[in-house]
């Protein structure tokens, strides 16, 4: 079945720096996803990129998406302190099946 | 702004007792999803739920498990015998669209933790 796998599993960087997180998945996408999670909470989606758009902005994050590569990444400019938590990407399939995530990037910005 | 609220937040339960875990999507949402999160591991998919029945489920949702919407706000699923690997956290989300034209956008509740000892 598809998969998300996210690239590094563990990113730490000082505040004010970029963080850059990788995502490569197997099978052909409806649409990819990027998700958040605190420590000990709940999923909150961040961004959503469809198999036809290369790249999406929102605030500080970029998203890409290169379906030949099946790899997106997600980039947070300018991190803080409060960007620490646990990042996953998901997939929905041309098949329109449920969100399959990947195992996350936990990613620590120190003040 | 709209919650999927979830509770209870904590249970510990013994091996072989059966648990309910309770989730309220959010009102205007049509389908309803539960995913399961082992400490440290991916988040799992189990099942989805639509039109008052299942509309996908994982390997992973075998006989043991069971979900239902018992009346118009609550949507739960239970356990019937827990096991030791049953312990995770359990995450209900919902969305209001899926489809060609869907984005398949999830809204998850804080996750209930399940201690089986």
């Amino acid at each position: 079945s598809q998969q998300g796998e996210e690239d590094p599993q563990a990113l730490s960087i000082q505040e004010g720096e970029n963080a850059t997180m990788n995502c490569s998945y197997k099978t052909s996408i409806n649409n990819l996803q990027w998700y958040r999670q605190n420590s000990g909470r709940g999923l909150v989606h961040l961004i959503l990129i469809r198999s036809n758009e290369r790249e999406k902005h929102s605030g500080r994050l970029r998203v890409t998406l290169d379906t030949s590569k099946k790899s997106s990444s997600l980039l947070i400019t300018a991190s803080r302190a409060a960007d620490t938590a646990s990042y996953f990407c998901a997939t929905v399939n041309s098949g329109n099946t449920p969100l399959v995530f990947g195992k996350g990037t936990r990613l620590s910005v120190i003040a | 702004e709209p919650e999927v609220t979830q509770t209870p937040s904590h249970q510990v339960t013994q091996m072989g007792q059966e648990v309910i875990l309770r989730c309220v999507p959010i009102s205007n949402h049509l389908y309803f999803y539960w995913y399961r999160q082992i400490l440290g591991q991916k988040v799992e998919f189990l099942v989805s739920f639509y039109n008052n029945e299942i509309s996908e489920k994982s390997e992973i949702f075998d006989d043991q498990f069971s979900v239902e919407r018992p009346d118009g706000s609550n949507f739960t699923l239970k356990i019937r015998s827990t096991k030791l690997e049953d312990s995770a956290m359990y995450f209900c989300a919902s969305t209001r669209s899926r489809g060609q034209t869907g984005a398949n956008v999830l809204t998850f509740g804080a996750g209930s933790r399940l201690t089986v000892l």
